[in-house]
């Protein structure tokens, strides 16, 4: 098992650009979890999608924000326009949700930068 | 709502010592309890977990119990190893919310 998958692993961006992540799940898990990490904020839960679909976006900072799930094995956290404050490392992770537990697997993290 | 309150850090000890990092929860239901590690540059790791009241979740040497009168699941290592050194976070799944719930997470710092 190849484990969720991010990309890209790091990125380097200019205010007003947009920035779009990138996940892949674990095969045979429905649900999907985007999160932000900060010194500052802690792990912050973005957005939770269940069967492609999305479920709570209560996390979103603001409208810049926008995630899609077009498919079981596919995501995307898109920020546009980007800005400083978005600077953060984002993780995505899968759950097989139907198993006892619910335990998250949680991809390697895409690192962001805003200059 | 959901919460988990952990000890701050960063928690600081020579190698060998022993380890516990303290997790309180609130929740309604009956939650599954959760310890995932951040090693430096890397995503949460499950470590350990226990599904239900008295369970012992153990992983490398790492113990935690589900003490549901005391709602706690402290994280205890006998001997902890330079290795160790990582950020921890204590997370409850479960327990009346689809949403997970994270501590802030506790560094751990082991010194030769």
């Amino acid at each position: 098992d190849a484990g969720v998958i991010q990309s890209p692993r790091h990125e380097v961006t200019e205010m007003g650009q947009e920035v779009t992540l990138r996940c892949k799940p674990i095969s045979g898990h429905n649900s999907l979890f985007w999160y932000r990490q900060t010194m500052m904020r802690g792990l912050e839960l973005l957005i939770y999608f269940n069967n492609n679909v999305p479920i709570d976006d209560s996390g979103m900072p603001e409208d810049r924000f926008s995630a899609k799930m077009p498919n079981a094995s596919f995501s995307t956290l898109k920020i546009q326009p980007s800005e400083p404050r978005d600077s953060a490392v984002y993780f995505c992770a899968s759950s097989p949700r139907d198993r006892e537990g619910y335990e998250q697997y949680f991809g390697p993290g895409t690192r962001l930068t805003v200059t | 709502g959901n919460s988990v309150t952990q000890m701050e850090g960063p928690v600081t000890l020579s190698e060998e010592a022993f380890l516990t990092i303290n997790c309180t929860y609130t929740a309604t239901g009956y939650p599954s309890l959760f310890w995932y590690v951040q090693y430096p540059g890397e995503g949460l790791q499950l470590l350990l977990k226990a599904t239900k009241a008295d369970d012992k979740g153990s992983n490398k040497g790492f113990e935690a119990t589900y003490r549901k009168e005391t709602t706690s699941f402290h994280l205890e290592k006998g001997s902890v190893q330079v290795s160790d050194s990582a950020v921890y976070f204590c997370a409850l799944f479960g327990g009346g919310s689809y949403i997970p719930t994270f501590g802030r997470g506790t560094s751990l710092i082991v010194h030769p």
